[in-house]
């Protein structure tokens, strides 16, 4: 089975511009969620979509939006890039359930760099 | 709040030696998961090892085991018989159960290097 995909791979933007970033997610998976990976730290939770719904944000501002589609694939884009919005971008997936493991399973991430 | 602490930048092992990666967190909730993820620098996150906030005994996946003191709120990863392949950063991570959502919370991670 094909795991978590995510397009682009590379990304390079200026700053003010937009861009949109996709994930699929591993089949029967219904939850996606996205992450930040700014170079030397851990990922940061953005976003969490279930059943096209948000279920859950994290702490980033509203240039940082985000659907589901119906097949549960998912987008991420991000309004007036700054400097700062330089990172590995990583989608994850999971059955979404609220006790035991549910672990994320993750893509290879897109690298966005912003100039 | 929720928060991850690992303490250890860099570690370095010799191949077919175990090593121990560090981890703390703190909690305010009752029930909650602990994951180690590893990501060598491809970049892809890769699931090793869960551990339940009820789970009595230490969660073990092959040659990865979770030592877990609930008490001092540590979750140690104990890699057995390094190979040079585990040469990669390591994050410990937490998800809460009391949130409806799938949120999970990353340590700054570890960096290990496994010396021939």
């Amino acid at each position: 089975d094909a795991g978590v995909t995510q397009s682009p791979t590379h990304l390079i933007k200026t700053r003010g511009q937009q861009v949109t970033l996709r994930c699929s997610p591993i089949s029967g998976h219904k939850s996606v969620s996205w992450y930040q990976q700014v170079l030397g730290q851990g990922p940061q939770f953005i976003f969490q979509y279930y059943e096209k719904e948000e279920r859950g944000r994290g702490n980033f501002p509203d240039r940082f939006s985000a659907r589901q589609f119906p097949n549960y694939s998912s987008e991420l884009n991000v309004n007036a890039l700054l400097l700062g919005d330089s990172a590995l971008y990583l989608c994850a997936s999971s059955v979404m359930r609220l006790t035991g493991p549910n672990e994320q399973f993750f893509g290879p991430g897109t690298r966005l760099t912003v100039l | 709040a929720q928060k991850i602490t690992q303490t250890q930048p860099g570690m370095f092992v010799q191949e077919k030696e175990a090593v121990t990666l560090d981890c703390t967190y703190d909690t305010s909730d009752q029930s909650y998961g602990l994951f180690w993820y590893k990501q060598p620098s491809s970049g892809e996150m890769i699931f090793l090892i869960y551990q339940g906030s009820y789970d009595e005994q230490n969660a073990t996946e092959g040659r990865y085991s979770l030592n877990f003191q609930k008490a001092r709120k540590s979750a140690n990863l104990v890699i057995s018989a390094s190979q040079l392949g585990d040469s990669a950063m390591y994050f410990c991570a937490m998800r809460g159960m009391k949130t409806s959502y799938d949120k999970v919370i990353f340590g700054p991670g570890t960096s290990l290097s496994v010396i021939p």
